[in-house]
């Protein structure tokens, strides 16, 4: 079965600074993953997802992730933080044979200093 | 604009009564979702249901009853809750099963057993 593990549970960031949220998942091929963030008050919504070919997944607001199989790692990055990135990230991995049953990870929080 | 549209936003409850919630979703998709997201826990996928037929039941409590009319609308009926069932309960829907297709959240109803 596949597993996720965030292991930042909260990230303190300068506006203006760089970020990295890291992601490692457990699954013995390779997984769909996806980055979704939750504002405050809000659902989830998908930041960007990797299924294959180019390891570096550009997605919506300026993110990207990149994949790394020897590292089964899936860290999602920005070059310069905005105040509005202030949320909840998650981490989530599928396989083809599970359907829709995602696992996701625990979250990381970010907050963003003026 | 969500496409997916969740009432009520708040319910507090006793643990003898019954209510339902509902969401609605805007995007022609075939599949449906309810999740729970408590505090410290990861997301958990509770119920999916795929062109109304109900594919996947993640050993929720018969406490939780779903019900898919028709393809648009999913409600989560509620009866002799547990204060630990309170929670935020997200709902999402999909183009259809596949892994690779993205789930559109609402914003979900935050719930509070008393």
């Amino acid at each position: 079965a596949q597993s996720v593990t965030q292991p930042d549970i909260h990230i303190t960031v300068s506006e203006g600074a760089s970020l990295e949220l890291r992601c490692n998942y457990s699954y013995g091929a390779t997984p769909y993953l996806f980055w979704y963030v939750q504002s405050p008050g809000q659902g989830l919504q998908l930041l960007l997802k990797y299924f294959s070919g180019d390891t570096l997944v550009q997605g919506i607001k300026g993110f990207e992730a990149e994949f790394k199989r020897s590292q089964s790692s899936f860290n999602l990055r920005k070059p310069s933080v905005h105040w509005s990135d202030a949320a909840e990230y998650f981490c989530a991995v599928g396989a083809p044979n599970y359907g829709q049953n995602f696992v996701f990870g625990p979250g990381t929080r970010l907050s963003v200093l003026p | 604009e969500t496409g997916v549209t969740q009432t009520p936003r708040h319910l507090v409850m006793g643990m003898t009564n019954k209510k339902s919630l509902k969401c609605e979703q805007h995007l022609g998709h075939n599949a449906m979702y309810w999740y729970k997201q408590s505090a410290k826990k990861p997301l958990e996928l509770m119920f999916v249901y795929s062109l109304e037929e109900r594919v996947e039941n993640n050993s929720v409590p018969s406490r939780f009853s779903p019900e898919c009319p028709n393809s648009s609308h999913l409600f989560l009926h509620l009866h002799t809750l547990q204060p630990e069932d309170s929670a935020l309960y997200l709902c999402a829907s999909s183009q259809d099963r596949e892994v690779g297709s993205p789930l559109h959240f609402g914003n979900g109803t935050r719930l509070t057993v008393t």
